[in-house]
């Protein structure tokens, strides 16, 4: 059972560029979170996809954006990259219809912005 | 608000036991407890719901106290395998997304 892949795994940009970030949920979860998380931070909410449509989103500009795709998968995306964007980017699967409200993590992007 | 933990950092010799804080200023649904080693992704250990229930994966302990908005992490008799940075996840609503906090990185030497 394959659980939460991302892709790609290291990407380096440069300032004032555009990122796509991609994440498949583990096989039966239809939820999907995108967290960040700086070096030696913990991860930060950035938003939530269900049923294709942003859910719940945290305190991060409109420069991020995603997008879920009817197969459950799920894309991030930066514009105008800042230098603080430099981050791992996680991404998080989770039924949303009971269990224990676990999160399955993806090993992350880690962006680097110069 | 994102919870506080404390230590920040613990180191440990193996067998030895070690105690993770976590705190929050709201009133809280649940706690969750992650552990994260180095250039992987965070892996669930446990639930600690308003209520008393619990669930988890491994043999790990940990309390919640709802008057305090307080959980501990008790890691006894520690391993190698242990060694990680462990985050606490706060919720305040069913219905709301995890805050973690900024971790406590733990170092269990043989």
């Amino acid at each position: 059972d394959a659980g939460v892949t991302q892709s790609p795994t290291h990407l380096i940009k440069t300032r004032g560029q555009q990122v796509t970030l991609r994440c498949s949920p583990k096989s039966g979860h239809d939820t999907v979170s995108w967290y960040q998380q700086a070096l030696g931070q913990g991860p930060q909410f950035i938003f939530q996809y269900y049923e294709e449509e942003e859910r719940q989103r945290g305190n991060f500009p409109d420069r991020f954006s995603g997008h879920q795709f009817p197969n459950y998968s799920s894309e991030l995306n930066v514009n105008a990259l800042l230098l603080g964007d430099s981050a791992l980017y996680l991404c998080a699967s989770s039924s949303p219809t009971g269990g224990t409200g676990e999160l399955f993590f993806g090993e992350g992007s880690r962006l680097t912005v110069l | 608000q994102q919870p506080v933990q404390s230590p920040q950092a613990v180191i440990l010799r193996e067998g030895e036991d070690a105690v993770i804080n976590c705190s929050s200023s709201k009133a809280l649904y649940s706690v969750h407890w992650y552990r994260q080693k180095h250039g992987e992704a965070p892996v669930f250990l446990m639930i600690l719901l308003k209520g008393g229930e619990q669930k988890g994966h491994e043999k790990i302990s940990a309390s919640f106290n709802e008057k305090k908005q307080q959980s501990s992490l008790y890691l006894t008799a520690s391993q190698l395998s242990y060694s990680g940075t462990y985050f606490c996840g706060t919720l305040v609503s069913g219905y709301s997304t995890l805050t973690f906090g900024k971790g406590t990185m733990l170092l269990v030497s043989p």
